[in-house]
Parts: structure tokens; C-alpha cells; sequence
């Protein structure tokens, strides 16, 4: 299997403009995660994914972010108007919950790192 | 929400020498993951432990979950330049939908001297 592909792997925009992020989550996996890394914050999940639903999306900092999983092989992350402070790594991390267990190893993607001028 | 505190937040070392990071929890968890952060990398797992007390072996790295899942260890013997990165603790929170949600640690990052 690939992995988790993510892309774009670099992305530098200018503020204002409309920023998408895409996932690719291994085959067969039924969660999906995003997290944004920065220095100041460290790891936050941002939202999450099960069977294609989100299930909770507390972590997404304010309207200009959302995110769409139209099926089980992509989803997409999008900030719209972007600003100097989202500049950070984007990361997409796909699990598999087996049925009647509540947690499972993080596959992450190698990340999307995103500059805003 | 889940606050994971994780100490310290560097750790410089002499190749050969140990290395220990450490994840404390005000409240009981119901496991806890360890992953791994190469420089300009993606965090990738290296263990989950689940049961109170409970002690792993990973070659040189221990990973251990004290008896009341409140706390976590990852040691490392007699560190190589291999082990250079960012070592976060992940722990799990139940909530009212059961799933798979882990909030991070803040991470140890750790530099070996050749």
C-alpha cells in the first residue's frame, strides 16, 4: 500500500486566497484525521472522520476552514480566505477501527505544508 | 478537553547516553500511543499500551504505563544518532461517540551528539 498521500506537498499563497488540501487515506481504513503542527501549538486535531461522517469538528479554528469527505478514498481540507497565521503543516492521518474497539494506530501522511504571505 | 502534559520539552544527549520522556495525565487514560517525528518528517507509531502497570520492549526503547493509567514513559538505552526527532505521547479520550480521538502531547525533542 502507498500510504497515506497527501498534496499538495508545498503550497505558498498569498492572503486572501483559497487554499485546498487533499488526502488519499490507506484502503480500507474508516477514520480520517487532520491535524495542523506549528511551533506554538504543537499538534491540534482539527477534525475527524468516521465511515465518511464527521464526527467531530471542534478543533477547526473558525469558518474559514472546512472539510469535506465525499467518499472513503479522499477528502479535502479548505481554507477560504486564507491568512498569514494558517500558514503551518497540514497533516492527514487515516486508522482502521475494528469493529467493537475504539482506537487504532495513526497512519499519517507526510504532510502539506502551507506558506501564507 | 484531554490536556497531556509532556516533559521535557528538549533533551540534548551524548550518543551512547539514556534518554527518558515522560507523559502525565490529570486524569486516568484509557491507553496511551508513543510516535516518533523525524526531522521534517510525519510522526509515525511505534506502540499503544492499554492495561495498568503494563511495560514494552522495542529493541533499546521501554514504554511503560504507570498503575494508574495516569502516566507514561518512553526510555531509551544507550541512544544512537538514529534516534534523533520528536517523540510525542498521544492519549485517547473517550467520548460520548467512543471513537478514535487522541489529543498529542507536546513532545520531547531529542538531539544525540555523535
Amino acid at each position: 500500500d502507498a500510504g497515506v498521500i497527501q498534496s499538495p506537498r508545498h503550497e505558498v499563497t498569498e492572503m486572501g486566497q483559497e487554499v485546498t488540501l487533499r488526502c488519499k487515506p490507506i484502503s480500507g481504513h474508516n477514520s480520517l484525521f487532520w491535524y495542523r503542527q506549528t511551533m506554538m501549538r504543537g499538534l491540534e486535531l482539527l477534525i475527524y472522520f468516521n465511515n465518511n461522517v464527521p464526527i467531530d469538528d471542534s478543533g477547526m479554528p473558525e469558518d474559514r476552514f472546512s472539510a469535506k469527505m465525499p467518499n472513503a478514498s479522499f477528502s479535502t481540507l479548505k481554507i477560504q480566505p486564507s491568512e498569514p497565521r494558517d500558514s503551518a503543516v497540514y497533516f492527514c492521518a487515516s486508522s482502521f477501527l475494528e469493529p467493537g474497539t475504539n482506537t487504532g494506530e495513526l497512519f499519517f501522511g507526510e504532510g502539506s505544508r502551507l506558506t501564507v504571505l | 478537553g484531554q490536556q497531556v502534559m509532556q516533559i521535557p520539552q528538549y533533551q540534548h544527549v551524548q550518543e551512547g547516553e539514556d534518554f527518558t520522556t515522560y507523559c502525565n495525565s490529570s486524569t486516568t487514560l484509557s491507553n496511551i500511543q508513543w510516535y516518533k517525528q523525524r526531522p521534517g518528517g510525519h510522526p509515525v507509531f511505534l506502540i499503544q499500551l492499554v492495561k495498568s502497570g503494563e511495560v514494552k520492549k522495542q529493541k533499546r526503547l521501554t514504554f511503560q504505563f504507570g498503575e494508574a493509567k495516569k502516566n507514561s514513559s518512553l526510555h531509551i538505552t544507550a541512544t544512537q544518532t538514529t534516534d534523533v526527532g520528536t517523540y510525542f505521547c498521544a492519549a485517547y479520550h473517550p467520548t460520548v461517540y467512543n471513537f478514535n480521538k487522541f489529543y498529542f502531547g507536546s513532545g520531547t525533542k531529542l538531539n544525540v551528539k555523535p
